[in-house]
């Protein structure tokens, strides 16, 4: 069964400061891959995919992530942090022949200090 | 468009009782899903729904029911609520055709249940 790794369960930054959250995923065959934000009391939103095609990836709020599939990461990058992006990110997977069924890391919460 | 609706916000239950958690999208997407979320563990799959007619179990499904009998709504039932289903409770629906946003899954605002 896929399990998702997300190293670092709150991670603490200065605002202006690089953000980097961690994502290890477990399947020996390159799944589908996303990374989700959650505010304070909300759902959560999509940040960015990866299915196919370039590993780099650009998402919303100026954040981008790596697959890199040599080492079973897609890191989440955001060059400059935000007293806004402060919330919890969760990485996820899914199969390539079940797309829809994510299977979730258990989240690393982002504060930033200003 | 709503997006996906989920009713109620909060709930309280006492170990025993039942109740349904609704849910309901506007986006005419195939797929639906339940999830919950504890402190540390991320969000797990309870059940879904690639379709009207067509439900199967996720991750977790003990405890919980579903039926989908239209493309829009997917309710969750407790059948007989225990405090270990105290938890937030999200829905979330997709497109299932390959698509430009494929997979991508549009999430509810969430249910915060605690059972006594």
């Amino acid at each position: 069964a896929q399990s998702v790794t997300q190293l670092g369960s709150h991670v603490s930054v200065s605002e202006g400061a690089l953000v980097l959250l961690r994502c290890n995923y477990s399947s020996s065959v390159p799944p589908y891959l996303f990374w989700y934000v959650q505010y304070p009391n909300q759902g959560l939103q999509l940040l960015l995919k990866y299915t196919t095609g370039a590993t780099l990836v650009k998402g919303i709020n100026g954040f981008e992530a790596e697959f890199k599939k040599s080492e079973t990461s897609f890191h989440l990058t955001k060059p400059s942090a935000h007293m806004s992006d402060a919330a919890e990110y969760f990485c996820a997977v899914s199969d390539r022949g079940g797309g829809n069924k994510l299977v979730f890391g258990a989240g690393t919460i982002l504060r930033v200090k200003s | 468009n709503a997006g996906v609706t989920q009713t109620p916000k909060f709930q309280v239950l006492k170990t025993g009782q039942s109740m349904t958690l609704q849910c309901a999208q506007d986006m005419n997407h195939e797929y639906m899903s339940w999830y919950r979320q504890d402190p540390g563990m991320g969000l797990r799959l309870i059940h879904y729904s690639v379709g009207a007619g067509i439900t199967d179990q996720g991750e977790v499904p003990n405890g919980y029911n579903v039926s989908r009998s239209t493309t829009e709504d997917f309710p969750l039932r407790l059948l007989s609520a225990a405090p270990s289903q105290t938890s937030v409770y999200f829905c979330a629906s997709s497109y299932s055709r390959p698509s430009a946003t494929s997979y991508e899954q549009y999430f509810g605002p969430g249910t915060r249940l605690t059972v006594t």
